[in-house]
């Protein structure tokens, strides 16, 4: 069983710029969350896809925006970065988007905005 | 809204000793799930234990234990036989449904094994 994996591991971009990130979610798993986790805070979540569908979304502003590919994968893209922007971005699945199911995460993806 | 306060920024245990992280809460839905997650140095988060609001019975996997006072809203890591390898960022977290089903972190807790 394969895990959460997430692309790139590091990533440098500076202010304007546009990010993808990647994530495969657990075998299995037909949901997935991003969190961003800014440096020394606990992760806050951005949106949540279930079944290709947006199915909750945190208080981040539009130019954060995701996708969900029919194999269950998903992208986080963000538009127009800034500096605040710089932070570990997590991606975690699960099985169903319901609240007792558990969310395994992926290692992150740094991001470094300059 | 949900909330997760973690009022201890940094612990410190000895080398198999015990330790107890806190962690409040607020919800105003009657079925949610907390959590405890740790995060190492190589930042995957890892889920160390669950306990539904549901069950009064407290958690327990292995070493690791919650003290669960719903009344309170009060929701405790308790580490037994502190491990070199425990050392890491605890994070609690809160998953009430709703319309979506994300996780509301605290702010951490910074533990440190000392041998």
């Amino acid at each position: 069983e394969t895990g959460v994996t997430q692309s790139p591991t590091h990533l440098i971009k500076t202010r304007g710029q546009q990010v993808t990130l990647r994530c495969s979610s657990q075998s299995g798993h037909n949901t997935v969350s991003w969190y961003q986790q800014a440096l020394g805070q606990g992760p806050q979540f951005i949106f949540q896809y279930y079944r290709e569908e947006e199915n909750g979304r945190g208080n981040f502003p539009p130019r954060f925006s995701g996708l969900q590919f029919p194999n269950y994968s998903s992208e986080l893209n963000v538009n127009a970065l800034e500096l605040d922007d710089s932070a570990l971005y997590l991606c975690a699945s699960s099985l169903g988007g319901v609240s007792k199911n558990i969310q395994y995460f992926g290692a992150g993806t740094r991001l470094s905005v300059l | 809204a949900q909330t997760v306060t973690q009022s201890q920024p940094e612990m410190s245990v000895q080398e198999a000793e015990t330790v107890t992280l806190s962690c409040t809460y607020d919800t105003s839905e009657s079925d949610y799930y907390l959590f405890w997650y740790k995060q190492p140095p190589s930042r995957q988060m890892i889920l160390v234990i669950r306990q539904e609001a549901y069950k009064q019975q407290n958690a327990t996997e292995n070493r690791f234990s919650v003290n669960f006072q719903k009344a309170a809203k009060s929701f405790s890591l308790k580490i037994s036989d502190s491990q070199l390898g425990d050392a890491a960022m605890y994070f609690c977290a809160l998953n009430s449904g709703g319309s979506n089903y994300k996780l509301t972190f605290g702010k951490g807790t910074l533990l440190t094994v000392n041998p």
